[in-house]
């Protein structure tokens, strides 16, 4: 089944600095990959995902690029804010409709 | 802006009883998954439920847990004889086209 793989585990950045967290996946067949942001005590909040057929998606100060050929996709954070701060998590699904299996998770603390 | 809707928040119960935890998914979505994290670490694939039928299921989701959708609204988890390693956060999902939404989870704690 798919496995993902997501690094770091915890990165701490300054206010006004860029973070990029990093997500391998196994399955070549997965097709639809979402990235998480979950603040302590809440839910997984959908922030921003990408097909597989697409190489680059943007959304203000958060943009998502997936290579395909070598299985990984990244996020990445501009202009980081305090309320950054939080856990994100990258996901992939194997197949369509199928379950998402989602990475470990990266603490991300922003310092003013 | 409809979301997916869990009770109760939190649920205490003692070892070797039975929990049912409840959601009730957004309206037109058609998938619907149990998840669970334990504190600090995580989110872990239960159980998918399509067409009034399990599609995929873990090796955590032994026989020791059911789902059941009873009605058009609701969709259930239960947990029998409930044990120490079963306390974490319970998260049901939904899904339409593509899309997982989360509820905002139900905390177990198993005494």
């Amino acid at each position: 089944g798919e496995n993902v793989e997501q690094h770091p585990s915890t990165l701490s950045v300054q206010e006004g600095d860029s973070a990029v967290i990093k997500c391998t996946y196994s399955d070549s067949a997965s097709n639809y990959f979402p990235w998480y942001k979950q603040e302590l005590g809440k839910r997984p909040q959908l922030i921003i995902d990408i097909r597989s057929n697409v190489g680059e998606k943007k959304d203000q100060r958060i943009a998502v690029t997936l290579n395909k050929t070598a299985k990984h996709f990244s996020l990445h954070i501009t202009e980081t804010q305090p309320e950054d701060s939080a856990v994100y998590f990258c996901a992939a699904r194997g197949n369509s409709w199928g379950k998402f299996q989602f990475g470990a998770g990266t603490q991300v603390v922003v310092t003013p | 802006e409809p979301e997916v809707t869990q009770t109760p928040s939190h649920q205490v119960t003692q070892m070797g009883q039975e929990v049912i935890l409840r959601c009730v998914p957004i309206s037109n979505h058609l998938y619907f998954y149990w998840y669970r994290q334990i504190l600090g670490q995580k989110v872990e694939f239960l159980v998918s439920f399509y067409n009034n039928e399990i599609s995929e299921k873990s090796e955590i989701f032994d026989d020791q847990f059911s789902v059941e959708r009873p009605d058009g609204s609701n969709f259930t988890l239960k947990i029998r004889s409930t044990k120490l390693e079963d306390s974490a956060m319970y998260f049901c999902a939904s899904s339409s086209a593509e899309k997982l939404f989360f509820g905002s989870g139900t905390q177990l704690s198993v005494l």
